[in-house]
């Protein structure tokens, strides 16, 4: 199973602020990597599939970038609706998929 | 407009059983990978079980669910179903039901509210 690991487990970050999370896979995945953003009592949202390509009506001051083993999600001037968690998803040769444990974007 | 709506969570005790329902609406689920995905408390998202479209869609399950678990579906209610069996404390989580991007069959682009489950004496 491909383990996939996100750093920092927290980041306390300011309105406007451009931020960076970092997820790293245990091998390769290629370009096979989505992330999500997740609120507490709502629904995770599907932001970004195969490693860059943002979702249908996904503000563009969210990008992903990376292949491989390395991967990032760069939000380029945050705003109130974006603090939450986020997780990264492999889904390389799947089933299964496997998620990351979550990045938390907290108000500094 | 794309819905998913879960029902069937709650309390029970361990070894106990729970059948998971996700209504769907705005689209087929017959004609969409769909999946269970789950939250325990504290803790990230983990995938559950997925069923592929099709008469006959295949089925897979993550180590930790296999031989208890099984996803269906009813085509003639367009409802997803997850029965649990001989449930275990560390099964206590949010599940959230999701739907299959149309090319990339393997993201979840359309994820309900959740239904709770606890397991405990």
């Amino acid at each position: 199973e491909i383990v996939m690991t996100q750093s920092p487990a927290t980041l306390s970050v300011s309105p406007g602020e451009r931020v960076t999370l970092s997820c790293r896979a245990s091998q390769s995945v290629s370009s096979n990597l989505a992330w999500y953003q997740h609120k507490p009592g709502q629904a995770p949202r599907l932001l970004i599939y195969s490693a860059s390509t943002r979702a249908t009506g996904i503000a563009a001051r969210f990008s992903g970038s990376g292949s491989g083993t390395e991967f990032t999600l760069t939000i380029s001037r945050l705003q109130s609706e974006d603090f939450a968690v986020y997780y990264c998803q492999q889904y390389d040769n799947w089933p299964p998929v496997t998620f990351g444990q979550g990045t938390k974007l907290e108000i500094k | 407009e794309v819905q998913l709506v879960e029902s069937g969570g709650g309390l029970v005790q361990p070894g106990g059983s729970l059948r998971l329902s996700c209504a769907a609406s705005g689209f087929t689920t017959s004609s969409n990978y769909m999946s269970w995905v789950r939250q325990a408390p504290g803790k990230g998202l983990e995938w559950v079980s997925v069923l592929y479209s099709g008469s006959g869609g295949s089925t897979y399950y993550a180590d930790s669910v296999k031989g208890r678990f099984t996803i269906s579906r009813d085509n003639s209610k367009n409802t997803l179903y997850l029965q649990m069996n001989s449930l275990r404390a560390e099964d206590t989580a949010i599940y959230y039901c999701a739907r299959s991007g149309v090319v990339v069959t393997a993201i979840a682009t359309y994820w309900g509210q959740g239904t709770l489950v606890t397991v405990s004496s």
